[in-house]
């Protein structure tokens, strides 16, 4: 079966500094991967999605995220963080082998401070 | 880009009403669409995938006669939340496979449900 982890329920960074927010995933085939964000009272947004080729994927906003297969991670990163990327963030996976069901992460909620 | 429209954001309830939560695929066609609930503070928990002209497919313990889903036509999707009690209260989300065949999806803005 396929599940999705975020060990961290917040994160907090300052303003400018670089901040990483953590994802593990586990699937029986290959993995789609995908990183959303969610401001209050409001649906998902894509961020970014890993289906094949370059490890680094570079989405919206300046966030990136490194897809790493043998640690079965798909961290998502910014160099410089702002005050406005405050919000809930979440890891997805879909399981290749098996329909379009997509498993999502508990959440990550990011703080960044001025 | 692909945008989803998910109709109301906000409904107050009594308990034994029921409600409809409307989700359309404003610029494109949507053949399969998910509905997703959420609780505080929580992830999104999928509970059904809603397909255009069938039945929708229900994950192990949501009460699909509780849980009404009408994907009728390839733009619009409808959730109905049946006889409400206050434990239905919950933000409920859609979602559309995007057309671009890269297995992304788009996100309705939600509904937060208050049953009283």
């Amino acid at each position: 079966a396929q599940s999705v982890a975020q060990p961290e329920d917040q994160v907090k960074v300052a303003e400018g500094n670089p901040l990483t927010v953590k994802c593990t995933y586990s699937v029986s085939g290959n993995p789609y991967l995908f990183w959303y964000v969610q401001y209050p009272n409001r649906g998902l947004q894509f961020l970014l999605k890993y289906i094949t080729g370059d490890n680094l994927v570079k989405g919206s906003y300046g966030f990136e995220a490194e897809f790493n297969k043998s640690q079965t991670s798909f961290h998502l990163k910014k160099p410089s963080a702002l005050v406005s990327d405050s919000a809930l963030y979440f890891c997805a996976v879909r399981d290749t082998a098996g329909g379009f069901k997509t498993i999502f992460g508990a959440g990550t909620r990011l703080f960044v401070k001025a | 880009g692909a945008v989803v429209s998910q109709h109301p954001s906000r409904v107050i309830c009594k308990s034994g009403t029921s409600v409809k939560i409307e989700c359309r695929s404003l610029d494109f066609q949507a053949t399969t669409m998910f509905w997703y609930r959420q609780f505080p503070k929580q992830s999104l928990m999928l509970m059904a995938t809603s397909n255009e002209g069938s039945k929708a497919t229900y994950e192990q313990g949501v009460e699909k006669d509780k849980f009404l889903i009408n994907h009728a036509s390839l733009t619009l999707s409808t959730l109905t939340v049946t006889s409400a009690h206050p434990e239905d209260s919950s933000f409920y989300i859609c979602s559309a496979l995007n057309p671009d065949g890269h297995y992304g999806y788009t996100f309705g803005s939600g509904t937060r449900l208050t049953v009283v």
